[in-house]
């Protein structure tokens, strides 16, 4: 595909179970960053990947969030025991390289709601 | 830690009108500046970037301007339309390693025919 995809779309889960978010960067962009929208507030910064490493994950809220990254495209965001402060959307970003031209594009989302 | 405050939260303008909408952000530590358009429901489309050396950059009937050391950017749009109704979001990244991204809650651009 020419841009970012995220799947699933929509997730509706229950409270207390566990999620899992895939984002599929653009082909041969080695940096992708995870964000959380809130409704009516801008993105919010999560994790950030350089490669398979993660370089910043102090946007994390807590450790029942987490992500990987292991072969340094396809990257899945983890949420064990949702809440319900976690619906949100959930938004994934990548860019060539990070530093030199860092611009960023974006998938549509996940809508993750917990009930 | 970067803060970003766009102002206004929310414009109503007749089509044709030009306008400008404000950024301003803490750190000026920058690498560059990104202005992102949302449209309800979707994911974000990049519209602008504004590297840290630049004053500005032009894109059709978009201009966008960055002033890094007084931490303040606008976009100008000319002749609007109602198809520009969107939430506009102002990204300054930080100028480290990580390159972190802080977004702005956004303007909410309602152009009406």
């Amino acid at each position: 595909g020419a841009g970012v995809s995220q799947t699933p779309s929509n997730k509706v889960t229950e409270k207390g179970k566990y999620v899992e978010l895939r984002c599929d960067p653009i082909s041969g962009h080695t940096a992708l960053y995870w964000y959380r929208q809130s409704l009516g507030q801008g993105p919010e910064f999560l994790i950030y990947f350089q490669g398979t490493g993660a370089a910043d994950d102090s946007g994390l809220p807590n450790d029942r969030f987490f992500a990987v990254r292991p072969e340094g495209s396809v990257s899945t965001l983890k949420i064990q025991r949702t809440e319900r402060g976690d619906s949100a959307v959930y938004l994934c970003a990548s860019s060539l390289r990070q530093g030199v031209m860092n611009e960023q594009f974006f998938g549509p989302g996940t809508r993750l709601t917990v009930l | 830690k970067q803060e970003v405050t766009q102002i206004p939260a929310a414009l109503s303008v007749p089509e044709g009108e030009n306008l400008v909408l404000n950024c301003s952000f803490t750190d000026s530590a920058i690498y560059n500046l990104q202005w992102f358009r949302q449209d309800p429901g979707k994911g974000l489309t990049s519209l602008l970037l504004i590297q840290s050396s630049q004053r500005e950059q032009t894109s059709g009937r978009l201009n966008a301007s960055l002033d890094k050391s007084s931490g303040r950017s606008t976009l100008y749009i000319a002749a609007s339309q109602p198809g520009d109704s969107a939430t506009y979001l102002c990204v300054p990244t930080e100028d480290t390693n990580a390159g972190k991204s802080t977004f702005g809650d956004g303007t909410t651009l309602t152009v009406k025919p």
